[in-house]
């Protein structure tokens, strides 16, 4: 079974550009996370999908950041414009609903400069 | 809030050389506690869990124990190997929560 899949593995932008980052979940996982991990520190999270819907996007930068899960699958999290304090790994997490098992993705690793 | 702390690394031990990584936590009530993994270049991966007081946790050779009184689920092991070089986080998930909360994380490094 294919676990949670992110892409681009790797991204070095400019700060002011845009990016953006691809989650495709472990099918059939209903719940849907966005994480965040400075170096050196534990995943923070960002957003969470039950579904298509964000039921939990308090520490998500408004601002800048948003997020998308249409369908209730795929989900795409963008950045605009990016800060060279956004550089970090962005991990994508799925699990079968809010009580079982998290699995995580590799990460997408942003470098802004 | 809940939160979760780690012992500080990096921690770098010989090969067969006894491991523990202490983790301890604040919450309310009873929360879940886990012992993530982090090889190098590759995503968390779980690789223990309790989900209440007295429960251990076990995976491929790792050990924890669910400790209500002291607050604390350290990771063990015997004997590492080098193949044990990794990132190892401790979190939890707060009772009725749905996310986890992460420690900062341990290097471990493992020579042969």
């Amino acid at each position: 079974e294919a676990g949670v899949v992110q892409s681009p593995r790797y991204k070095i932008i400019e700060k002011k550009q845009p990016v953006a980052f691809w989650c495709n979940p472990i099918s059939g996982h209903n719940t849907l996370y966005w994480y965040r991990q400075n170096l050196g520190q534990g995943p923070e999270l960002l957003i969470r999908y039950e579904n298509e819907e964000a039921v939990d996007d308090s520490q998500l930068p408004k601002d800048r950041f948003s997020a998308e899960r249409l369908k209730g699958v795929d989900s795409t999290l963008k950045i605009q414009p990016a800060e060279l304090g956004d550089s970090a790994v962005y991990l994508c997490a799925s699990s079968l609903n809010t009580q079982n098992t998290i699995y995580f993705g590799e990460g997408s690793w942003l470098t802004v400069v | 809030g809940n939160s979760v702390t780690q012992m500080e690394g990096p921690v770098t031990l010989s090969e067969e050389a006894f491991l523990t990584i202490n983790c301890t936590y604040t919450a309310t009530g009873y929360p879940s506690l886990f012992w993530y993994v982090q090889y190098p270049g590759e995503g968390l991966q779980l690789l223990l869990k309790a989900t209440k007081a007295d429960d251990k946790g076990s995976n491929k050779g790792f050990e924890a124990t669910y400790r209500k009184e002291t607050t604390s689920f350290h990771l063990e092991k015997g004997s590492v190997q080098v193949s044990d070089s990794a990132v190892y986080f401790c979190a939890l998930r707060a009772q009725g929560a749905q996310k986890l909360v992460f420690g900062q994380g341990t290097r471990l490094t493992i020579n042969p």
